[in-house]
């Protein structure tokens, strides 16, 4: 089992531009939640997908967006970058009954 | 709105010290508490989580108690190793399953 993995690892984009992040769940797991993490803070919840659909959403503006796959794999999409988007992506997938968040390892996105 | 906060922010022990780890929420009307370990840059690993009818999970060294009515938790760690050394975060879930998170309680165990 690869568990949830995310790419790419790390990535440098300018104002303005627009980022598309990636996540592979655990296999199994058809619930695939993103946060974003800035340094030295808790990760803060952008949104939740299930069943292709965005079930649950932080307090994020709409130049963050979503999708999620057939296979469950999902897309962070975030348009007209700034400074203040450079953070640590976390991708977490969970399932059914059971809880728990499995975490991937993150993507770094560094905006200059 | 949720808050949570973890208390303390750092932390800086002796290898074989026994630790308690604290988070407080404001609104105890919670589906669940998990904590995570983090280690620098890289993703969260879940270490217990409890739900909101139960007072205490434990995993080997580790004991997770859960106080509703004081909106409190608390993470024991028993004979602390170098290998504890990372940020402990505690997230709660309530009515709105969007989860939150504390900052997190820096700790570093040295030999």
């Amino acid at each position: 089992d690869a568990g949830v993995t995310q790419s790419p690892t790390h990535l440098i984009k300018t104002r303005g531009q627009q980022v598309t992040l990636r996540c592979s769940p655990k296999s199994g797991h058809d619930t695939v939640s993103w946060y974003q993490q800035a340094l030295g803070q808790g990760p803060q919840f952008i949104f939740q997908y299930y069943e292709e659909e965005e079930r649950q959403r932080g307090n994020f503006p709409d130049r963050f967006s979503g999708h999620q796959f057939p296979n469950y794999s999902s897309e962070l999409n975030v348009n007209a970058l700034l400074l203040g988007d450079s953070a640590l992506y976390l991708c977490a997938s969970s399932s059914g009954p059971d809880q728990t968040q499995y975490f991937g390892p993150g993507t770094r996105l560094t905006v200059l | 709105k949720q808050e949570v906060t973890q208390i303390p922010a750092a932390l800086s022990v002796p290898e074989g010290e026994n630790l308690v780890l604290n988070c407080s929420f404001t609104d105890s009307a919670i589906y669940n508490l998990q904590w995570f370990r983090q280690d620098p840059g890289k993703g969260l690993t879940s270490l217990l989580l409890i739900q909101s009818s139960q007072r205490e999970q434990t995993s080997g060294r580790l004991n997770a108690s859960l106080d509703k009515s004081s909106g409190r938790s608390t993470l024991y760690i028993a004979a602390s190793q170098p290998g504890d050394s990372a940020t402990y975060l505690c997230a709660v879930e309530g009515g709105s399953y969007i989860p939150t998170f504390g900052r997190g309680t820096s700790l570093i165990v040295h030999p």
